[in-house]
């Protein structure tokens, strides 16, 4: 079964703490995703890993395919980061599997 | 810009009435795809398609149909709509090929039935 999990559900931190948000993934995988949710609705994708790290301004998102592991680091946290983020992967076809998300609240 | 709409953010429907749910993507992408996310539960995908006129059926179908006449629209079909359909629709779009393409999302559909 192509199971995605997530942690934590939900996440409340001080601006500025530095936030870890974890994706464990069942099977191999091609690549995983991590997808940035803001109310009302609408998804943006953050970066697409296959291997090793990636950094963004203050993201960083890490993957190690042999413990099908993969985490998402915010670095000075702002309430601007306030959202859900999403972890997600294919593995080979055409189709995505998405964990349920985690819901980050920053609180100035 | 990459995009991809939806044509309605907000629709309120009565119990049985037919509803339609539109979707344009301007990127020429081989996959689209329709999703619900209800609370918890995360995105359900409930069809996708990877070619004009193809389609295949998600985790959950039932109660849903969909069209793909043009490669750029993939529209949503409830043949009649059911309280448990309230939801927020999801409309995305990707290429084709596993490794190098990420999924584009539109908006957000929020239907209430009534």
């Amino acid at each position: 079964k192509n199971e995605v999990e997530q942690s934590p559900q939900n996440l409340t931190a001080q601006e500025g703490e530095f936030i870890t948000i974890n994706c464990s993934y069942s099977v191999g995988i091609s690549a995983l995703h991590w997808l940035q949710q803001h109310p009302g609705g609408g998804i943006v994708s953050l970066f697409m890993l296959s291997s090793g790290k990636k950094k963004h301004g203050r993201l960083i998102a890490t993957i190690n395919i042999q413990e099908k592991h993969s985490s998402l680091h915010i670095t000075a946290s702002h309430p601007r980061d306030s959202a859900v983020y999403i972890c997600a992967v294919r593995y080979g076809g055409n189709q995505f599997y998405f964990g349920t998300g985690t819901s980050l609240t920053v609180i100035p | 810009d990459v995009k991809v709409t939806q044509s309605s953010r907000y629709l309120v429907k009565r119990t049985g009435e037919k509803v339609f749910l539109e979707c344009v993507q301007d990127m020429d992408h081989e996959n689209m795809f329709w999703y619900r996310q209800d609370p918890g539960l995360g995105l359900r995908l409930i069809y996708f398609s990877y070619d004009v006129k193809m389609k295949e059926k998600g985790d959950i179908p039932e109660g849903y149909s969909v069209s793909r006449e043009k490669k750029e629209r993939f529209s949503l079909i409830l043949e009649s709509a059911s309280t448990n359909q309230t939801s927020m629709y999801l409309c995305a779009s990707s290429l084709q090929g596993a490794l190098i393409n990420t999924i584009y999302f539109g908006e957000g559909s929020w239907l209430t039935v009534v």
